[in-house]
C-alpha cells in the first residue's frame, strides 16, 4: 500500500485569507483525490488530481475556490482560497489502489479551522 | 445520483456486545468497501466485497454484500474499545471515484 503524508497536519486560518496543503505519496500514482469531511461527517470528493492535466471537479466545487496543482506523480496540492467559517473541515488526499480494487489509500488529513 | 445510506448514525455499547451496521443504496455497486477512521487520521480499507452474496471475516468482523449489490452489512462479534471509530461503506463511483456513505461512530466503553 502507499505511503500518504500531508502537511501541515493542522492549522487555524483567519477569515479572507488562503491555505494550501500539501500531499506526498510515496510511489509514482496516476491519480490523486482530495475530499473535505466537515465536522462529524463522511467524506465529499472534491476533485480528481491527474499528472499532467486539469483536475476534474464535483458538483458544487469550483476552481477559483480549491485550486489543485499536480506537477508531479508523487504531489499534489490543495490551496482552500478566501476562508470562511464555512470551510472548517477535515481536508484529505488519496491515491487509487491497485488497479481493479477500486481500493484508496488515504493521508492522515489537515485539520483547518477558520475563524 | 447514488447515495449510500447507512445505520445506524451513532452507536454507543459496552465492550463484549454485538452490533451490526448497515450500509443500503438504491443504485447496484460493482463493488463495495468499508473502511475504518480513527481520531486525526485517515480511513483505512478494512475490506472489499465484489460478489453478491459474498461474505468475508477479518478476526471478529463480518461483511456481507446482499445478493442485488445494493447494500451491505457489517457485523462485529463481541466488540472491544479498539473498535471505536468511524466506519464508512464506499461504492464504486465510476473513473476511480468512490462514493461514501454516510458514516457510522461506533463508541465501545469498556
Amino acid at each position: 500500500s502507499a505511503v500518504i503524508s500531508q502537511k501541515p497536519s493542522r492549522d487555524i486560518c483567519q477569515r479572507g485569507t488562503s491555505l494550501t496543503i500539501q500531499c506526498q505519496v510515496d510511489s509514482q500514482v496516476t491519480m490523486m483525490f482530495w475530499y473535505r469531511q466537515q465536522p462529524g461527517q463522511s467524506l465529499t470528493l472534491i476533485a480528481t488530481a491527474n499528472q499532467g492535466s486539469e483536475a476534474t471537479y464535483e458538483s458544487g466545487f469550483v476552481i477559483d475556490k480549491f485550486p489543485i496543482s499536480r506537477p508531479n506523480l508523487t504531489f499534489s496540492t490543495l490551496t482552500v482560497s478566501n476562508m470562511s467559517p464555512e470551510d472548517s473541515s477535515i481536508y484529505l488526499c488519496s491515491v487509487a489502489g491497485p488497479q481493479g480494487t477500486d481500493t484508496q489509500y488515504f493521508g492522515p488529513g489537515t485539520r483547518l479551522t477558520v475563524l | 445520483t447514488q447515495l449510500l445510506e447507512q445505520s445506524p448514525q451513532f452507536l454507543s455499547i459496552q465492550e463484549g456486545e454485538n452490533l451490526t451496521v448497515y450500509c443500503n443504496s438504491s443504485s447496484v455497486f460493482s463493488s463495495l468497501q468499508w473502511y475504518r477512521q480513527e481520531p486525526g487520521e485517515g480511513p483505512v480499507l478494512l475490506v472489499t466485497v465484489v460478489t453478491g452474496g459474498e461474505v468475508k471475516k477479518l478476526k471478529r468482523l463480518t461483511f456481507q454484500f446482499g445478493d442485488a449489490r445494493k447494500d451491505s452489512s457489517l457485523h462485529i462479534t463481541a466488540a472491544q474499545p479498539g473498535d471505536t471509530g468511524l466506519y464508512l461503506c464506499a461504492g464504486d463511483g465510476g473513473t476511480d471515484k468512490l462514493i461514501f456513505g454516510t458514516g457510522t461512530r461506533l463508541q465501545v466503553f469498556p
